[in-house]
């Protein structure tokens, strides 16, 4: 799976939209983008995913640049909840695997 | 609420002993994945079980073992336990092993404390 760089942390004021950006730059034509995120030390969350075209969802918008070696993850308007670790994970489909890679992520901080 | 179930919650021992951390997947998941973080090594995948059957291996050492029962809940075994193993271990679940839409689904975590 290829590595991806993310920010170790941002901050982003409250009803503001936050972006937060991921480079995956190896990242190979059948690898899909996910990001998860983790609100301290519970259970990760997945937010959403994608692999060449812009998804939304009820949570977040995913930004895919054409040449898919970047990615943004917007949450259109922050909340104190939203503060988390996000993790940005490029995943291949494997036969008989389905397991995730996690990084070391973003650490969002929300302020009000 | 995710739908996935682990106990217990904490758990305090000392070195050399043996625990079981126990799963229960959301309903109708086939695959279990274990997962352990601390604080110098991050989120690491340590096992999946699909059906039943051990799918994927990842970081996990031989001192840990687990399996998933008929039911489908798992156990993940932690034997001869040092003090680098206090960590938080996750569970989580997804519908079958495979599929790149597979969302997994995370548990509240088992953070074990090794004394």
């Amino acid at each position: 799976d290829a590595k991806t760089t993310q920010p170790p942390s941002m901050d982003c004021a409250e009803g503001r939209a936050a972006n937060l950006p991921c480079n995956h730059s190896t990242i190979s034509g059948n690898e899909y983008v996910y990001w998860y995120r983790q609100i301290h030390s519970q259970g990760p969350q997945y937010i959403i995913h994608g692999l060449k075209n812009n998804e939304t969802n009820e949570m977040a918008s995913l930004i895919i640049t054409e040449d898919r070696k970047s990615s943004t993850l917007i949450l259109p308007h922050a909340t104190l909840r939203d503060t988390a670790v996000y993790y940005c994970i490029v995943r291949r489909l494997q036969t008989g695997a389905n397991n995730l890679f996690f990084g070391t992520g973003t650490r969002l901080t929300v302020i009000p | 609420d995710s739908g996935v179930t682990q106990t217990p919650k904490h758990l305090i021992t000392a070195t050399g002993q043996r625990v079981t951390l126990r799963c229960s997947p959301r309903s109708g998941d086939l695959s279990v994945y274990w997962y352990q973080q601390s604080l110098d090594q991050g989120l690491q995948f340590l096992i999946q079980y699909y059906n039943g059957e051990e799918r994927a291996k990842g970081n996990i050492l031989e001192r840990f073992s687990a399996q998933q029962f008929p039911d489908l809940h798992s156990e993940l075994n932690l034997s001869s336990l040092e003090l680098g193993d206090s960590a938080l271990y996750f569970c989580a679940s997804s519908v079958a092993g495979t599929s790149v839409d597979n969302e997994q689904f995370f548990g509240p975590g088992t953070r074990l404390t090794v004394l």
